[in-house]
């Protein structure tokens, strides 16, 4: 299956500094997604960007499809950014169903202040 | 918020005993999901539905399966749950292929 490496594993960072997190991938993909864990286990969906660059407010996010890469930035970080940030990647559609999203394994961020 | 609810929130139970986790989405959405969350693992797909009475493998099956009679219910069964089987189970939900995804606050389940 395919394969999704995200970096870095953890950061520790001070209130209102910037980061930069990526997510690798083996193999092209229909569908790429980022997702923020809270620290009382909450799945948020950030983004959906199989490619091209989005913006929410504080953060951002692009994916390189043809290079197989995708980059969240968070800038002026703020507390309530800390928990894990997990990148999820699909390849395609088989048959009647949408097969589900691949997940690496997150990076897990500390915003200190 | 997407309207997911799984029950129960949290569960211990025997090696042995069979379990059954439920996962209730008020959406409307076709897709339906079961992952689940270990640590060093991130979330692995269990089995998935996309749509009434059809359901498939995910990349983690074994021990597990699932129904879905009705678009807002999709049940998650552990026949005879064992210790490896104590995770958090987390259920997803999708409007279409490629589209967001949305998640359920979680089960946490513990096999003693």
């Amino acid at each position: 299956g395919i394969q999704v490496e995200q970096s870095p594993p953890d950061l520790i960072l001070q209130e209102g500094a910037n980061s930069t997190l990526r997510c690798n991938f083996s193999d092209s993909v229909n569908n790429l997604q980022w997702f923020h864990q809270n620290p009382w286990g909450q799945l948020i969906n950030l983004f959906y960007i199989p490619s091209g660059t989005k913006q929410n407010g504080r953060l951002s996010a692009t994916t390189v499809a043809t290079e197989r890469y995708s980059l969240l930035y968070i800038s002026s970080s703020q507390t309530t950014d800390s928990g894990v940030y997990f990148c999820a990647v699909e390849r395609g559609y088989s048959g009647g169903g949408a097969d589900g999203l691949t997940f690496g394994k997150g990076t897990h961020l500390i915003i200190q202040p | 918020d997407a309207g997911i609810t799984q029950s129960p929130r949290h569960k211990v139970t025997e090696t042995g005993t069979p379990v059954t986790l439920r996962c209730h989405q008020t959406e409307n959405h076709r897709y339906m999901y079961w992952y689940r969350q270990d640590p060093g693992h991130g979330l692995r797909l269990i089995h998935y539905s996309y749509g009434v009475k059809d359901t498939d493998k995910g990349e983690v099956s074994d021990g597990y399966s699932v129904s879905r009679s009705k678009t807002e219910d999709f049940l998650l069964t552990l026949e005879s749950a064992t210790s490896s089987q104590t995770s958090v189970y987390f259920c997803a939900i999708r409007l279409d292929q490629g589209a967001r995804a949305f998640f359920g606050q979680g089960t946490r389940l513990t096999v003693v």
